[in-house]
């Protein structure tokens, strides 16, 4: 088992790109999320969903949109990023208990 | 709603002496709560949680934390310190019933000396 993996490890982008960040999980968890973190302030949710072809507003969800077409994959999408999206996101899956990928570090310049 | 406070941004403990990282909750539900580690540059593992079993969670790697409802706090202990617990300490409180609404302390970094 591999777990949850994130695709890709690192990004730099320009103010105003687009970019779309992969999360796949091979457990067969319905529920799955997408939180930023940042230094001093924990772990933030974004978004998260409940099932294929689900998802719900997190905490911090403006600027982020997400997709869920397939049970073992979340999206998660910067349409025009900022610099204050810079920050290492994070995959989870599982409802109890939550697993998390290794993250991936974007730096918006 | 509920929230999280780790009363420590840092811990600084020699080898083999006793860890202490503190945790004080808030939350209108029974809660759920968890301590995740992360080490550097890695995602978050779950050391352990509770979830309104037994207030004495014994975790992975030798931790524990004691739920105490009256002090609305969930300290972590280990009794022993070793090189390798030297990581991020995140205190997570969640829903009875619903981990959609997870909320994270701000962490407690552990610096393990030897």
């Amino acid at each position: 088992n591999a777990g949850v993996t994130q695709t890709p490890k690192f990004r730099v982008l320009k103010t105003g790109q687009s970019m779309t960040l992969l999360c796949a999980q091979d457990m067969n968890h319905e529920y799955m999320y997408w939180y930023r973190q940042d230094p001093g302030m924990g772990l933030r949710l974004i978004h998260y969903s409940v099932g294929e072809g689900t998802t719900a507003k997190g905490e911090v969800p403006d600027g982020y949109n997400v997709s869920r077409l397939k049970k073992q994959n979340f999206l998660l999408g910067l349409e025009s990023a900022a610099p204050s999206q810079t920050s290492v996101y994070f995959c989870a899956s599982g409802r109890s208990e939550q697993y998390f990928g290794p993250g991936t570090r974007l730096t918006v310049t | 709603a509920q929230s999280v406070t780790q009363l420590d941004s840092h811990v600084s403990v020699s080898e083999g002496t006793p860890v202490l990282l503190r945790c004080n909750y808030s939350s209108s539900y029974s809660p759920s709560l968890f301590w995740y580690v992360q080490h550097p540059n890695k995602g978050l593992q779950l050391l352990l949680k509770y979830t309104s079993a037994a207030t004495l969670v014994k975790g992975i790697n030798g931790f524990e934390a004691e739920f105490k409802k009256s002090e609305t706090s969930f300290h972590l202990t280990k009794p022993s310190a070793h090189m390798s617990d030297a990581a991020e300490y995140f205190c997570v409180v969640s829903g009875a019933y619903n981990n959609n609404d997870m909320r994270f302390g701000a962490g407690t970094r552990l610096t393990v000396k030897p």
